[in-house]
């Protein structure tokens, strides 16, 4: 059964930290994705890594930076959390093949207080 | 950027009705994508369309793909209770290199079917 396992479902954090969430795949494939999901606004884009070590920005990259030391780990940053970036996390994974299917996490619902 | 639109946003109706769900861009894609988002879980798949006019059905479910590969729609017959979730489409650009695998998405639409 192929999983994508995020480190935690809920955390809550104070404004200024820095913030890490983990992703982990073991499917060996080559995407992993991360998004952030807020109401009436879908998954929204935020890093995407096609290799180790490499990353391509998506659609909201302000405030995040991401790191992909080994294949199956996909990690996020927030380097100074603020309010505005409370929200539901989602990672996921896929080959990098045409029309391959995403295999999602259960997310991570981040509280910034 | 591709402009992705999704609608309608928000859908309420009875067990028992037809929906119709569409996704229109003014992009070309190689492909395009259905999810299912059920609460407190991440999207799963239902389907991926290739063939501009291409027709899938997954029971009750019909997923069209646009002859020019612009647009998608997805059609519920005799909806659910368990139908309910949030309906994404994810289209794939026919760009090669880097953006190959990168997979956006449209707004959703949240689907209610009442008992």
């Amino acid at each position: 059964d192929v999983k994508v396992t995020q480190s935690s479902r809920y955390l809550v954090k104070r404004t200024g930290e820095k913030v890490f969430l983990e992703c982990v795949q073991d499917m060996d494939h080559e995407n992993m994705f991360w998004y952030r999901q807020d109401p009436g606004l879908g998954l929204r884009l935020i890093y995407f890594s096609y290799d180790v070590k490499m990353k391509e920005k998506g659609d909201i990259p302000e405030g995040y930076s991401v790191s992909r030391e080994k294949k199956e780990r996909f990690s996020l940053i927030l380097e100074s959390a603020s309010t505005n970036q409370t929200s539901m996390y989602l990672c996921a994974s896929s080959p990098n093949a045409p029309g391959s299917e995403a295999f999602f996490g259960q997310g991570t619902r981040l509280t910034v207080v | 950027t591709q402009l992705l639109e999704q609608s309608p946003q928000f859908l309420s109706i009875q067990e028992g009705e037809n929906l119709t769900v569409y996704c229109n861009s003014s992009s070309v894609f190689s492909s395009l994508q259905w999810y299912r988002q059920e609460p407190g879980e991440g999207p799963v798949l239902l389907v991926t369309v290739v063939t501009g006019g291409e027709v899938k059905k997954l029971k009750r479910l019909t997923f069209q793909f646009g002859d020019a590969r612009k647009d998608s729609s997805l059609h519920i017959t005799a909806a659910q209770p368990g139908d309910t979730g949030l309906y994404l489409c994810a289209p794939q650009s026919i760009a090669g290199g880097t953006s190959y695998g990168k997979l956006t998405f449209g707004q959703g639409t949240i689907l209610t079917v009442h008992p």
